[in-house]
């Protein structure tokens, strides 16, 4: 079954680094995924997609503070020079025929 | 750029029906398959379904399996969501988002603002 698993909550000081961890189940180690954020009582947006190569593309005027890596199963969110509109929540999706998962988030609170 | 524009929500008794529209722009709509997501009030987002570019195909979670219709009118550049047989775990914002190219299936990449389906006695 294709499931993707987030940690809950994560945080970071203003001008610092945050990386979330987005973990695809047993036997999806090839997906890609993409990324979005939620910020506080707003639509979600789109951030990147992220292959398991580890490659990605941003969405349309996303700020380069935000960039993805790749380990095996496991697919990274980083946010550098962690600004206050970051705060939200962070969440990863994938596909496959017939399918759309989305993973339950992860809360980023900028202290 | 790409817009989407989602409408038809609002409060609903329990059993009622509802029809859900989401109206596209700056894009090549017939290209893309597109998929509805909701958000009920504090949750996470779940995806419900996602209609081929040609809506010869649907794909459904079992949540909604058999109560929930996507269907599409790419002449038009509109994507609907009829929804019937409501429960009151169905109160949730309800989104548009377009799915990936149909030459290359590839996930969300654009959301609409949202529209608000209540459903309460």
């Amino acid at each position: 079954q294709l499931v993707l698993t987030q940690s809950p909550s994560a945080s970071a000081s203003l001008g610092a680094s945050v990386k979330l961890t987005c973990t695809l189940s047993s036997g999806h180690h090839d997906y890609a995924v993409a990324w979005h954020q939620q910020q506080p009582e707003k639509g979600p947006r789109f951030l990147m997609k992220l292959s398991s190569d580890g490659t990605y593309i941003r969405g349309d005027g996303i700020p380069d503070r935000f960039s993805g890596s790749s380990s095996v199963s496991e697919r990274y969110l980083k946010i550098s020079s962690v600004q206050s509109e970051d705060e939200g929540d962070y969440y990863c999706q994938t596909w496959a025929t017939g399918n759309r998962v989305f993973g339950t988030g992860t809360k980023v609170t900028v202290l | 750029q790409v817009q989407l524009v989602e409408s038809g929500g609002a409060l609903v008794k329990p059993g009622g029906s509802l029809r859900l529209s989401c109206a596209a722009s700056g894009f090549i709509f017939s290209d893309y398959y597109m998929s509805w997501i909701r958000q009920a009030p504090g949750k996470g987002l779940e995806w419900l379904s996602y209609i081929t570019n040609s809506g010869k195909t649907t794909y459904y979670a079992d949540s909604v399996k058999g109560r929930f219709t996507i269907s599409r009118d790419n002449a038009q550049m509109s994507l609907f969501l009829e929804m019937s047989s409501l429960r009151v775990e169905d109160t949730a914002v309800y989104y548009c988002a377009r799915d990936g190219p149909y030459f290359y299936d590839s996930g969300v990449d654009s959301w609409g603002q949202g529209t608000l389906v209540t459903v309460s006695s």
